[in-house]
């Protein structure tokens, strides 16, 4: 049982440059999402997802692009990075059933730098 | 709106000590409530929530009540180990949305 699988675990880009972050889940699960962790600021929502087809804009979006297009992937886009988005980056899913009652399951961080 | 409000760290323990991380939050209603950790170089994991006021969630040997009188979900535990040294996030959900409301995490250190 892979649960949610993120690639890659380390990337160093330069600024302007243009990366997607990898995210897939095999738990079937509804909703997915993308956070960006910064020391002393904890995890910060930047898009979710409720189902293949459907995405909306979290807390910090902007110079990020998602989509969903099966039940299973996620890819998070950073379409011309910037210093400010050197950050760690989860991807979460979780089914939404139930959904105040329901486990978050997170893959194990990608860690990007942006010089 | 809504918010959950953690304790600063680093905490830091010698082994066997008891430990308390303390967790307020604010909210328009009822949420849940959990304590995510998360152990150096991985993701978040779920170690206990709780659902309605009163309920105590426990895992590992840690334990939280949800206190609504206080809006309140402190982390306890009676023995800590060094293998707990990690961070661990307060958060809340609403039922009437799917979205997490993260507290700013809590680095414990656990010293031999």
């Amino acid at each position: 049982n892979a649960g949610v699988t993120q690639t890659p675990k380390f990337q160093v880009l330069k600024t302007g440059q243009s990366m997607t972050l990898q995210c897939a889940q095999d738990m079937n699960h509804e909703y997915m999402s993308w956070y960006r962790q910064d020391p002393g600021m904890g995890l910060r929502l930047i898009h979710y997802s409720v189902g293949a087809g459907i995405t909306d804009q979290g807390e910090v979006p902007n110079g990020y692009n998602v989509s969903r297009s099966t039940t299973e992937d996620f890819p998070l886009r950073l379409l011309s990075a910037a210093p400010s988005q050197t950050s760690v980056y989860f991807c979460a899913s979780r089914p939404l059933k139930g959904y105040g009652n329901t486990e978050a399951f997170f893959g194990q961080g990608t860690r990007l730098t942006v010089v | 709106g809504n918010s959950v409000t953690q304790m600063e760290g680093p905490v830091t323990l010698s082994e066997e000590a008891f430990l308390t991380i303390n967790c307020t939050y604010t909210a328009t209603g009822y949420p849940s409530l959990f304590w995510y950790v998360q152990y150096p170089g991985e993701g978040l994991q779920l170690l206990l929530k709780a659902t309605k006021a009163d309920d105590k969630g426990s895992n590992k040997g840690f334990e939280a009540t949800y206190r609504k009188e206080t809006t309140s979900f402190h982390l306890e535990k009676g023995s800590v180990q060094v293998s707990d040294s990690a961070v661990y996030f307060c958060a809340l959900m609403m039922d009437s949305n799917y979205q997490l409301i993260w507290g700013a995490g809590t680095k414990l250190i656990i010293k031999p």
